[in-house]
């Protein structure tokens, strides 16, 4: 029931572009992109909504497939202050549930 | 001021101790929740609240209860503290439309 996330940890340097890539076995209707930063509490992102639009979040984007339940987040040209782990989440009240997230993805961004 | 508080911030305790660890939020959010992060096993749902009436379990609920006091307030407690529930527990409110979570600052919690 928890999203998979892909890869687990990637280092960049900065200036460097990275994905992160959600995908989930259950229907999607929305897709949440958070970011938490060591010894803090996760900050939202964005949200991508059914229809596959692109959102965007200073250099960070993401789009959202629904037909194949995957999202991906784009970090273009990397800063030092996106280092963090980017968790994505859904709602799936719809199925009886709740709000669920991935395990996150740890990127750390090197001078 | 924050939207969403939690106090204590951090809380050392015994193994068989009672805990409470105290939200509250001014967001006006009807949705609140209690998550627990370990390191690599990113945030569980322990319970949630979607108002004042209706508590449910989330996926690791045994060892925790909680309570809604109204509807900026959702405690957690731990009936008899045991050292596997050392953690980082964030509280969380959203928004009925979007459900977009919003996290308290977290309180840090070791038991001995």
């Amino acid at each position: 029931q928890q999203p998979v996330q892909s890869p687990q940890a990637v280092i960049l340097r900065e200036g460097e572009d990275a994905v992160i890539n959600c995908s989930s076995s259950k229907a999607l209707y929305s897709v949440h992109w958070y970011r938490q930063k060591h010894g803090e509490a996760p900050v939202f992102l964005m949200i991508l909504l059914k229809g596959g639009e692109q959102k965007g979040h200073e250099k960070i984007s993401a789009s959202f497939n629904e037909k194949k339940q995957q999202s991906s987040l784009y970090l273009t040209a990397s800063q030092l202050s996106y280092s963090g782990t980017y968790f994505c989440g859904a709602p799936l009240v719809y199925y009886g549930q709740n709000f669920v997230f991935g395990p996150g993805t740890r990127l750390s961004v090197l001078p | 001021d924050a939207d969403v508080t939690q106090t204590p911030r951090n809380r050392i305790t015994k193994t068989g101790k009672r805990i409470m660890l105290e939200c509250s939020q001014t967001k006006g959010h009807d949705r609140m929740y209690w998550y627990r992060q370990d390191p690599g096993l990113g945030l569980r749902l322990i319970y949630y609240s979607f108002d004042v009436k209706d508590i449910n379990k989330g996926e690791i609920s045994d060892g925790y209860s909680v309570s809604r006091q109204a509807q900026a307030k959702f405690s957690l407690s731990l009936e008899s503290a045991i050292p596997n529930q050392t953690a980082l527990y964030f509280c969380a409110t959203s928004d009925r439309t979007t459900d977009t979570q919003y996290f308290g600052p977290g309180t840090r919690l070791t038991v001995l």
